[in-house]
């Protein structure tokens, strides 16, 4: 199964653009790249997806690389309601529906 | 819309006792799963189901049972309660039809505590 690595943690500072990095080396052609994040003591909810082209929506935009081996999730302007633990995974073709979580980049944002 | 309801938030158990954590959504969707939380490991997926009478097991499905008889429920039994279930539970959903491309929704989550 293919499987994502994120950085443990990053940092920024309010109002200036985050970039969150996943590496998915091992991906095949047809899986979806999916970001999620989780604030404190909530369930993780639903940040964006794609596949090859970039994305952009109302919470963020997603840059995947050429090879798809990697991508970034961009916040453009982090507010202090962005600290959260962000996770990028991957949803597989066929009838693999064992979706798995990493430990995420948990990013503090400094006022 | 209610999305997924997880029902309790809280709960605290003997060692040995059992309960059944609720999940239930209000999307149609036929994907339905549930996942647990300890502190610095992640999310966990404990097992799963696409539509009704179809479960199958996640990565640690011991100690746990589950059974989906609607689209709408997927509730999740521990038979004999263990301090090693103290954990955060998380319900997901979504639907089957273009899985890849459609969004995981999650419930807010049932803090399970076993002593």
């Amino acid at each position: 199964d293919a499987k994502t690595t994120q950085p443990n943690s990053m940092e920024s500072n309010e109002e200036e653009p985050v970039h969150l990095p996943c590496n998915h080396s091992t991906i095949s052609g047809t899986d979806y790249i999916h970001w999620y994040r989780q604030l404190p003591s909530q369930g993780p909810e639903y940040v964006i997806h794609g596949l090859t082209s970039n994305v952009n929506n109302r919470m963020a935009s997603l840059a995947i690389a050429e090879d798809r081996k990697s991508s970034t999730l961009i916040l453009h302007r982090a507010t202090l309601r962005d600290a959260a633990v962000y996770y990028c995974i991957l949803r597989y073709s066929g009838s693999n529906y064992k979706l798995t979580f990493g430990k995420g980049t948990l990013l503090t944002v400094n006022p | 819309n209610a999305g997924v309801t997880q029902t309790p938030k809280f709960q605290v158990l003997k060692t040995g006792q059992s309960m059944t954590l609720q999940c239930a959504q209000d999307m149609n969707h036929e994907y339905m799963s549930w996942y647990r939380q300890d502190p610095g490991m992640g999310l966990r997926l404990i097992h799963y189901s696409v539509g009704a009478g179809i479960t199958d097991q996640g990565e640690v499905p011991n100690g746990y049972n589950v059974s989906r008889s609607t689209t709408e429920d997927f509730p999740l039994r521990l038979l004999s309660a263990a301090p090693s279930q103290t954990s955060v539970y998380f319900c997901a959903s979504s639907a089957l039809q273009g899985a890849r491309n459609s969004p995981l929704h999650f419930g807010n989550g049932t803090r399970l505590t076993v002593t």
